[in-house]
């Protein structure tokens, strides 16, 4: 069973600073893997979606890299926001045919002004 | 375009009675789950749609818990029974193409059973 965890569950961080989140999964066998974040009382908003076979995508000022073989992405940011501040999650897809995305238990970023 | 829509946003029922909670995706996005958080809790999967049909019920906890989907568009989660346990955010999800691009979620409907 697919098992994804986030670490560290929380962060506090002055705002101009660079910061990464990390993202580890235990079964390197994905199909594709997804930052989301999620803002207190809303849904979730995708931010970057990597495929197995690529290494990082970017937008702006995050980048997330992917290397499938040690089951670890992790999610820049640069020069952060206190508008960056929100909780962010990492989801895979399995490499099995089965869409559903399984769910990291998130890092919840404060950037501070 | 407007994004994925959920109804009610929140809602409160006593233990022991049916609530149907609603999602209208985004027009065109053939994929569609119901995904659900607990407080302090990962988002639980429940149920992936296709089209019409449901490939995956894998993540419905109980037989109390059914969902469908209609016209390949609007999708209706059923709750009989409620237990207080139900209690969460129930969020759905759609996209073009199954595990394959972006999911765009609702902002979720917050149920809570007294």
């Amino acid at each position: 069973k697919q098992e994804v965890t986030q670490i560290p569950a929380a962060l506090s961080v002055p705002e101009g600073e660079n910061l990464v989140l990390n993202c580890s999964f235990t079964d390197s066998a994905i199909y594709n893997l997804q930052w989301f974040r999620q803002d207190p009382g809303k849904g979730l908003t995708s931010l970057l979606l990597i495929q197995s076979s690529q290494r990082e995508q970017t937008s702006g000022r995050l980048n997330a890299s992917l290397d499938k073989s040690s089951g670890r992405s992790t999610l820049y940011i640069a020069a952060s926001q206190p508008g960056d501040s929100a909780t962010y999650l990492c989801a895979v897809v399995m490499d099995t045919g089965r869409r559903a995305l399984t769910f990291g238990s998130g890092t919840r970023l404060q950037v501070q002004p | 375009g407007a994004g994925v829509s959920q109804s009610p946003s929140n809602k409160v029922t006593e233990k022991g009675k049916d609530v149907e909670l609603r999602c209208d995706p985004i027009s065109g996005h053939t994929a569609l789950y119901w995904y659900r958080q607990s407080l302090g809790q990962g988002l639980e999967f429940l149920i992936y749609f296709q089209g019409n049909s449901a490939p995956d019920k894998s993540g419905l906890p109980s037989d109390r818990f059914s969902a469908e989907r209609t016209g390949g568009s609007v999708s209706t989660l059923t709750i009989q029974r409620t237990q207080q346990e139900d209690s969460a955010v129930y969020l759905c999800a759609s996209s073009w193409a199954p595990g394959n691009s972006p999911l765009h979620f609702g902002n979720g409907t917050r149920l809570t059973v007294t």
